[in-house]
């Protein structure tokens, strides 16, 4: 299984919004509403931000949304702050039953 | 507020085995909806799903690690274990226990702390 395919860093002030792709295939990302994002901060375990295409787990902000479109899923982030610079990482399940995460994206708040 | 905490050496030899173990707390690792995973995440790179595990006891690896990995479960101790076998440097890395919630979309909700394992004579 190939890794999913992020932009490896996007960038944005405090305020606006950000979106970070997530490509995979139809085996993955393209066949199943099971697409995952986290972040991870330095040295820190990563955290779920969001889980199936678009729903947060409690406690995550609601400037964290998620999307799908074909092999292609979607993190905006808006109203950016400066605590979100962080790396982002998508994840799918897949058609053998397994995990593929996305190489990571570093978010820098400028 | 469930927990998970891996345990294991913090340096193996070349062609050794990687033992790694997770110890559950805050809930039963025999739930229905959970599968038992591990990720590692080398020095400065990305996350790789490793595999998981069932509590009965079906097991899913990565297929570029399949020939050397085994992952186990023991619910009377309501613990996970990893072994990774013939490791080189490209095995150094930290190395992830967690939860996979297969009832939301296989999304991992719980995570360990994790553990730096280096791989170095």
């Amino acid at each position: 299984q190939s890794a999913l395919t992020q932009p490896a860093s996007v960038s944005g002030s405090p305020g606006q919004s950000i979106t970070i792709s997530c490509t995979g295939t139809s085996s993955d990302v393209g066949g199943y509403n099971y697409v995952s994002w986290y972040q991870q901060h330095p040295g820190k375990a990563p955290k779920l931000m969001i889980y199936e295409v678009s729903n947060r787990p409690s406690g995550v902000p609601d400037r964290f949304s998620g999307s799908k479109s074909g092999n292609t899923a979607s993190l905006t982030i808006s109203g950016l702050q400066a605590e979100d610079e962080a790396d982002y990482y998508c994840s799918s399940y897949t058609s053998s039953n397994h995990v593929v995460f996305g190489g990571g994206t570093k978010l820098t708040v400028l | 507020q469930v927990q998970l905490q891996e345990s294991g050496p913090g340096l193996v030899k070349p062609s050794q085995t990687l033992s790694l173990t997770c110890t559950v707390s805050g809930g039963s690792i025999s739930s229905g909806d959970y599968y038992w995973s591990w990720i590692r995440q080398p020095p400065g790179k990305g996350l790789e799903w490793i595999g998981y595990i069932y509590y009965s006891g079906s097991t899913y690896y990565n297929p570029s690690l399949k020939s050397r990995v085994t992952i186990s479960v023991d619910t009377s101790k309501n613990q996970f274990s990893l072994k990774l076998s013939s490791v080189t440097a490209a095995d150094t890395a930290v190395y992830y226990c967690a939860r996979d919630d297969s009832s939301s979309g296989s999304s991992i909700d719980y995570w360990g702390q994790g553990t730096l394992v280096t791989v170095s004579s």
